[in-house]
């Protein structure tokens, strides 16, 4: 199972709107609403921020969402803040109870 | 609260194996599923399987079939992920992970597995 497919780096300027794609197949991402958004700073445990494409946790900020279309998944933070610099990677589910994360992008504040 | 322990740093040689422990708290164990995910330095995430802490029941990613085996022990609410036959390529951070709602809310610290001769 191939990596599912993001754009290595996208950066943005505080206050301003990122979004970050996911890109899978019809049969990952296409198929179900199972795709889960990842923050990870450097040296630290990823922390999930979206569960089932569009759904936060408690605790994470309403400037992070998710959304869906077709094989493509994306995170869009809004408002973006110094903080919100990491590493993302987006995961979904594939058959046969398995699953695999995305290629990863860095988010730069500029 | 939730709290997910792994075991310390490791180093092996190659062809050796290792096995990683992760001790939860804060929940009930057998009521979820736990996973293993690794990062090999500088590189992305990858998911390795999961055990239902329940049942017993694995699944792993092609990649590692044959030379994963994850394992729990439900008396210690610990599960266990060893890989046999280690190459210079496995050395990365190993991370378990409980899923909820189709995702890993919860993370260890991760364990460090360095492979060198």
């Amino acid at each position: 199972q191939s990596a599912l497919t993001q754009p290595p780096s996208v950066s943005g300027s505080p206050g301003q709107s990122v979004t970050i794609s996911c890109t899978g197949t019809s049969s990952d991402v296409g198929s179900y609403n199972r795709v889960s958004w990842y923050q990870q700073p450097p040296g630290t445990a990823p922390k999930l921020m979206i569960y089932e494409v569009s759904n936060r946790p408690s605790g994470v900020p309403d400037r992070f969402s998710g959304s869906k279309s077709g094989n493509t998944a994306s995170l869009t933070i809004s408002g973006l803040q110094a903080e919100d610099e990491a590493d993302y990677y987006c995961s979904s589910y594939i058959s046969g109870s398995t699953f695999v994360f995305g290629t990863g992008t860095k988010v730069t504040v500029l | 609260q939730v709290h997910l322990v792994q075991s310390g740093a490791e180093v092996k040689k190659p062809g050796a194996s290792v096995k990683v422990s992760c001790k939860a708290s804060g929940f009930t164990f057998t009521s979820y599923a736990m996973h293993w995910v690794r990062q090999a330095p500088g590189q992305r995430l990858e998911w390795m399987g999961w055990i239902n802490a329940g049942n017993g029941d694995t699944k792993s990613s092609q990649k590692f079939q044959g030379r994963v085996t994850i394992t729990r022990d439900t008396s210690a609410s610990t599960a266990y992920m060893e890989l046999s036959s280690l190459r210079f390529e496995d050395t990365a951070v190993y991370y378990c992970a409980r899923e909820v709602s189709n995702s890993w809310r919860d993370w260890g610290q991760g364990t460090l597995v360095t492979v060198s001769s």
